[in-house]
């Protein structure tokens, strides 16, 4: 069974740091291009970055509302997905989604983990 | 960045309704568009990809058509589960955009 189960949600101050894990299991990590995603309480779904998969380098793509601030990371080792943000402002306030995409020809996202709430305020 | 406006934004509809859910690109995505399904407290869950598959699991009574531009989502006959909040989401280009969300409400 595929699974995904984020970690790392906590209440941060402006300007502070915080890195998300994702915990992958149920199929061949390094195949698969994985996201994130947020969702600031009460409104709709923002696309927040992408990493490739080993294929392709795992290279990166970032809105540009976190580009410069947010970091994707992979350690195939451990199955693992990483979402470093720093300089974070209130408006990183959301539920963070890790997101493996579909690799069958859709690229779309196939896979939800059940999210982690970043709390950014004094 | 490509924007995509889905409507309408909230709809009030009763169980047996067919209810037809939209969304506009505002550039040519061909069939590079999926559907989810969020209910109140849990991640979204995929209905549709490449605008017109269903996916694995997900009752027959939802379909997707369209291209280019122009997209539907369509639920045959509303049944009490399917009440949540619906977003399409665009994989064609970076960044990837979703719609804003159709709650889809009990009449």
């Amino acid at each position: 069974e595929v699974q995904l189960v984020e970690s790392g949600g906590e209440l941060v101050q402006p300007g502070g740091s915080l890195r998300l894990s994702c915990a992958a299991s149920g199929f061949t990590f390094s195949d698969h291009y994985m996201d994130w995603v947020r969702q600031a309480p009460g409104k709709g779904l923002e696309w927040v970055g992408r990493t490739r998969n080993k294929a392709n380098s795992y290279s990166t793509e970032y809105a540009a509302s976190v580009k410069g601030r947010f970091t994707i990371s992979i350690d195939d080792s451990k199955n693992s997905l990483y979402l470093q943000m720093n300089s974070l402002k209130t408006e990183d306030t959301a539920v963070y989604y890790c997101v493996r995409v579909d690799r069958s020809g859709s690229y779309s996202f196939d896979c939800w983990g059940q999210g982690t709430l970043v709390t950014v305020s004094s | 960045d490509i924007q995509m406006t889905q409507s309408p934004s909230s709809l009030s509809a009763s169980v047996g309704d067919r209810v037809t859910i939209t969304c506009r690109a505002s550039q040519g995505i061909g069939k590079a568009l999926g559907w989810y399904q969020q209910k109140p407290g849990k991640a979204p869950k995929r209905l549709i990809y490449a605008a017109s598959s269903l996916q694995s699991g997900v009752p027959s009574r939802f379909s997707g058509s369209g291209s280019g531009t122009e997209f539907t989502l369509t639920i045959s006959s509303l049944q009490p589960e399917d009440f949540a909040i619906y977003y399409c989401l665009q994989h064609n280009s970076y960044p990837l955009t979703f719609g804003g969300g159709t709650k889809v409400e009990i009449k």
